[in-house]
């Protein structure tokens, strides 16, 4: 399959912890990385391979792969965490790369 | 600091070419071995990536794309560039240029902070 799934909602209360996933039968060969995107703003990076955070990436933000889901997770849910998020990946052939539908993070 | 920045027109026709220019300041296109992407987001939609281009110049397209995308580097202006041909409404999205890194893990760390391209007559 050439496709990755993640659920379009997310809600989690204030300072709670919230897991977001994504799907796709590329996800057993490959990392998935992981994109915050705001109203208005280009997508920020913000985990990738095995549970890495470039630098300015809140260490609430972890990332784990199990089979063919990954996910992204946020410790201690923040206001400023309601965002747009993605997956990202590359398909079986390895020459294309394929964003997830992209899950939107409420913070309540 | 790297930074990416694209540029084109603000506003294509339906079936003419919309041409997009991302220039790279910060570091040499040439002399570093990274991907560099183009990825674009219709309003209201998801992310899409369209194609990317090596340094050396080997390309990668999205294959719902390919027959209409051509993407080139300049590593004279550092620059790399996306013409995308025969247009509908469907292309009207903001479109990023990224910067790909492909060993062992795959991400795009660095983005341009995208333009608007409408079509429309």
């Amino acid at each position: 399959s050439s496709e990755l799934t993640q659920d379009p909602a997310v809600s989690v209360a204030l300072g709670q912890t919230v897991r977001i996933t994504c799907q796709g039968d590329s996800l057993r060969n490959y990392y998935a990385s992981w994109y915050q995107q705001k109203p208005g703003q280009a997508p920020a990076l913000v985990v990738y391979g095995k549970n890495i955070r470039p630098s300015g990436s809140p260490d609430r933000f972890s990332g784990s792969r199990s089979g063919n889901t990954a996910s992204l997770t946020i410790t201690g849910a923040q206001a400023e965490d309601e965002a747009d998020y993605y997956c990202n990946s590359r398909d079986s052939s390895g020459n294309v790369w394929m964003f997830g539908g992209g899950t939107k993070l409420t913070v309540l | 600091q790297l930074q990416l920045q694209e540029s084109g027109p603000g506003l294509v026709k339906p079936s003419e070419t919309l041409s997009l220019t991302c220039t790279v300041s910060g570091d040499s296109i040439s002399a570093s071995s990274y991907y560099w992407g183009w990825v674009r987001q219709p309003p209201g939609k998801g992310l899409e990536w369209i194609g990317s281009i090596y340094y050396t110049g080997n390309t990668y397209y999205n294959p719902s794309l390919k027959s209409r995308v051509t993407i080139a580097v300049d590593t004279s202006k550092n620059q790399i560039s996306l013409k995308l041909s025969s247009v509908t409404a469907a292309d009207t999205a903001v479109y990023y240029c990224a910067r790909q890194v492909a060993h062992f893990y795959y991400y795009m760390d660095v983005w341009g902070k995208g333009t608007t391209v409408p079509v429309s007559s």
